[in-house]
């Protein structure tokens, strides 16, 4: 089945731990991007990523690292999560730009305390 | 603030036709794309429209003109399994992968 998958799906942590949400596809996607989601603000985009090793920034890439060193997997790493972090994050990818379809993953939700 | 603008909120009844407008600031994108999000699940796609004109797929037909900053979803003969929230986004041609996201419209039906 084609798929997007993230985990963890719940997480609950505190101030300053590190942690690592992981995305992976099976479609062979050459474009994947992460977006957190807070209410009434809709999708914001974090990064994003062309292909492999290429990497840009979205519109709030502040806090966070990605890196892409496999065209299926495409991790958000939170080196020092704050409060102001916590929310539903997605992952997605696309076949090329993103422009047509964008396959999302069933999300991941943030709480850090 | 966000560069796409879109209703909070739409209450209909079952077999009724709604249109979700959706207003842009900046000129320049290669095109509009809609999502639907049913609450606790993820966004899906609905439509993308690449030129001006109507886009019909089923129920859902999508719309955008480019020389008025705007385009809409329309949702026809509404079914209860239709409230959800609705995105349009687009993506910014400065930034070629760079998306921007509306904050989303409530879309009620009611029997």
């Amino acid at each position: 089945e084609a798929q997007v998958t993230q985990n963890p799906r719940y997480l609950i942590t505190v101030t300053g731990k590190k942690l690592t949400v992981t995305c992976s596809q099976n479609m062979n996607h050459e474009y994947m991007s992460w977006y957190r989601q807070d209410p009434g603000l809709g999708l914001r985009q974090i990064y994003y990523s062309m292909n492999v090793e290429v990497t840009d920034k979205g519109d709030v890439p502040e806090g966070y690292k990605v890196s892409r060193k496999e065209k299926r997997n495409f991790p958000l790493i939170l080196e020092s999560p704050s409060p102001n972090q916590t929310s539903l994050y997605f992952c997605a990818s696309s076949g090329t730009s993103g422009r047509e379809t964008q396959y999302f993953g069933p999300g991941t939700r943030l709480l850090v305390l | 603030g966000q560069s796409l603008e879109q209703p909070s909120e739409v209450t209909a009844v079952e077999g009724a036709i709604v249109q979700i407008n959706c207003t842009y600031q900046t000129s320049g994108f290669y095109g509009l794309s809609w999502y639907q999000q049913h609450d606790g699940g993820a966004p899906t796609f609905l439509s993308y429209n690449a030129l001006d004109g109507l886009e019909e797929t089923g129920r859902f037909s999508s719309f955008l003109s480019r020389s008025d900053s705007y385009g809409y979803l329309l949702l026809q003969e509404l079914q209860m399994k239709d409230s959800a929230s609705y995105f349009c986004a687009k993506e910014t041609t400065d930034s070629w992968g760079k998306f921007q996201f509306g904050a989303g419209t409530q879309v009620v039906v009611t029997p």
